[in-house]
């Protein structure tokens, strides 16, 4: 299947600190989708974009839809111990066709 | 409260043996998904249902074997001739008009 390009793959970061991360594809997507999973659980939906060029935030995270189609990043401002976990971007094409990233692993550093 | 629930957490079966894992929703969502999930890869997709009686092979669906016969459940079964088992599956169910899906907490299951 189509893969997504995520990076980095792994972060340490000290606590405080701003983070950044991205997905990129050889294929457009209609819609782009950030997840954040922590240990033994499932993926949690952080924030969705659904038009290009689209900047959206929740809280700390804010993440873009990318004007080609074709990537998008989140940020994390000011990191808590807390936002440790993987986080996965997703694109996807239609309802039933969601591809995802290999995940960025944070760690957070008091 | 709504959600989705997958059982067991942990599962241990022997080489060979056929093993189903449950996922319930009361979401009262459509489609249910199935992906597997391994160290360092994305999340890859088994098979996934529309709707009651109906479902459809995803990327990696050999090995696998899926029924829905009530919109509540969508059971995975593991089957013998899946190669390689061992890993972390994840149900998924999406609304008629949510783009975003919501997952299960997983269960992880090892073949020894």
């Amino acid at each position: 299947g189509q893969q997504l390009n995520q990076s980095p793959q792994s972060m340490f970061i000290q606590e405080g600190e701003d983070v950044s991360m991205n997905c990129t594809s050889s294929s457009i997507f209609n819609t782009w989708l950030w997840y954040k999973q922590e240990p033994g659980e499932g993926p949690v939906l952080l924030i969705a974009l659904y038009k290009a060029g689209e900047l959206t935030s929740n809280g700390r995270l804010t993440a873009q839809f990318g004007i080609t189609r074709k990537d998008s990043f989140l940020n994390i401002s000011a990191s808590i111990p807390s936002d440790v976990g993987i986080y996965f971007c997703a694109g996807q094409r239609n309802n039933n066709d969601m591809r995802f990233g290999a995940g960025t692993r944070l760690t957070v550093k008091p | 409260d709504g959600g989705i629930t997958q059982s067991p957490k942990y599962l241990f079966r022997k080489e060979g043996q056929n093993v189903t894992l449950s996922c319930e929703q009361n979401l009262n969502h459509d489609a249910m998904y199935w992906y597997r999930q391994d160290p360092g890869q994305g999340l890859r997709l088994i098979y996934y249902s529309q709707i009651v009686n109906d479902f459809q092979k995803g990327d990696i669906a050999e090995g696998y074997s899926v029924s829905r016969e009530k919109k509540e459940s969508f059971p995975l079964t593991v089957t013998s001739a899946q190669k390689n088992p061992t890993a972390f599956y994840l149900c998924a169910s999406r609304g008629r008009l949510n783009y975003g899906y919501t997952f299960g907490s997983g269960t992880r299951l090892t073949v020894v």
